[in-house]
């Protein structure tokens, strides 16, 4: 049974900060991994998505690392602001029948200005 | 293109009573999950569609719970004799299925408290 952890669960930075999210799952057996933003009481966004076959993607300041034999993948953020606070989620699409997305539960991500 | 749309956002019933919620994909969108959130928890997978048929159920959809996806378009979950337990943020989404890896496009979710 494919588990995601996400650590921390909670972390405060001042804003312009760079920081990292990281997330680790127990099947390497992956299609993909995707990293969400939710803020409170919303839906989730989509922000990145990393292939299997792939070892990163970058869209603006946010880049996800993928080392699926390790089963780990981070968010690097940088120079963080305080419109960045929201939780953060990764999820990952596990081979093998299940077309589901396996969630983490999330880091809660505060900037301060 | 409008988003995903959930309605009620939210909802209050007493325990025992039935509740059903509507979610409307993205016009053209072939894919439709529910999944199911509860405080500091990530989304749970509850089941999906493929146009009109529903493909997979999670062991969390009991006999209380049913969806259903007329036509393949908008979709509806409906759970009866509502308990406690049930309280949670109910979240759809869709997506244009591309293939396992498709993005997908979430609703802003329908918050069910059990009384």
């Amino acid at each position: 049974k494919q588990e995601v952890t996400q650590i921390p669960a909670a972390l405060s930075v001042p804003e312009g900060e760079n920081l990292v999210l990281n997330c680790s799952f127990t099947d390497s057996a992956i299609y993909n991994l995707q990293w969400f933003r939710q803020d409170p009481g919303k839906g989730l966004t989509s922000l990145l998505l990393i292939q299997s076959s792939q070892r990163e993607q970058t869209s603006g300041r946010l880049n996800a690392s993928l080392d699926k034999s390790s089963g780990r993948s981070t968010l690097y953020i940088a120079a963080s602001q305080p419109g960045d606070s929201a939780t953060y989620l990764c999820a990952v699409r596990t081979q093998g029948g299940s077309e589901k997305l396996v969630f983490g539960k999330g880091t809660k991500l505060t900037v301060n200005p | 293109d409008t988003g995903v749309s959930q309605n009620p956002r939210h909802k209050i019933t007493k325990r025992g009573q039935n509740v059903t919620f509507r979610c409307d994909p993205i016009s053209e969108h072939n894919r439709l999950y529910w999944y199911r959130q509860t405080l500091g928890q990530g989304p749970e997978f509850l089941t999906y569609f493929q146009n009109e048929a529903q493909l997979e159920k999670s062991r969390l959809l009991s006999d209380r719970f049913s969806a259903e996806r007329p036509k393949g378009s908008f979709s509806t979950l409906e759970i009866q004799r509502t308990e406690q337990g049930d309280s949670a943020m109910y979240l759809c989404a869709s997506s244009p299925w591309t293939g396992l890896n498709e993005k997908l496009f979430f609703g802003s979710g329908t918050q069910l408290s059990v009384l």
